[in-house]
């Protein structure tokens, strides 16, 4: 069953231009993780931010997260046309069975040269 | 390359055959997954493998029947799909579960059923 929802569906910036990507879910969660996958193939780890940090960065990418919302948000800064994928988030959920890591639709991100 | 191997990377097979996917991880972790990915719709895990130990079955048909004979090596045999099985199939890695370490994906294979 789905987890965590991303918002948009869709972004589409110039390259240059900085990208944020939301998504909510629904449970307690151990951690969430954001994964990039480009068209067709499989999906990339970029970074897991666990329930008692609250940001966290990894080069151009920013992290944010927000147990009380249920929330968390993935910045990527200065964007290139090489960050076109699709974008995921995906929990572990607390008390739940560790090894299932349960994604959201994803947020198509296009970044025009 | 992840270092976790999927063949073939594409696949078409009519409704009555019977194929294999293959996974293969170099990473030496102990964990692997079959994940289904369909348009528009989230990654549907499919089966988890601990330790050779089948850990998770989510309520799979069983047209899908997965084997994994040691640590390195996953496969997902196929018999009598249907169409709506069209899908990419991910395999991933990780060491333990997901509490501490992100997850390894191989690129897929593509799976069509005619």
């Amino acid at each position: 069953s789905q987890q965590g929802e991303e918002d948009p569906q869709a972004l589409s910036i110039q390259e240059g231009e900085n990208a944020t990507m939301n998504c909510s879910y629904k449970t307690s969660i151990n951690n969430l993780q954001w994964y990039r996958q480009n068209s067709g193939r499989g999906l990339v780890h970029l970074i897991l931010i666990r329930s008692n940090e609250r940001e966290k960065h990894s080069g151009r990418l920013r992290v944010t997260l927000d147990t009380s919302k249920k929330s968390s948000s993935l910045l990527i800064t200065a964007s290139r046309a090489a960050d076109t994928a699709s974008y995921f988030c995906a929990t572990v959920n607390s008390g739940g069975s560790n090894y299932k890591l349960t994604f959201g639709k994803g947020t198509l991100l296009t970044v025009n040269p | 390359e992840t270092g976790v191997t999927q063949t073939p990377r594409h696949l078409v097979m009519g409704m009555t055959n019977k194929k294999s996917l293959k996974c293969e991880q170099h990473l030496g972790h102990n964990a692997m997954y079959w994940y289904k990915q369909s348009a528009k719709k989230p990654l549907e895990l499919m089966f988890v493998y601990s330790l050779e130990e089948r850990v998770e079955n989510n309520s799979v048909p069983s047209r899908f029947s997965p084997e994994c004979p040691n640590s390195s090596h996953l496969f997902l045999h196929l018999h009598t799909l249907q169409p709506e099985d069209s899908a990419l199939y991910l395999c991933a890695s990780s060491q333990g579960g997901g509490n501490y370490y992100g997850y390894t994906f191989g690129s897929g294979t593509r799976l069509t059923v005619v």
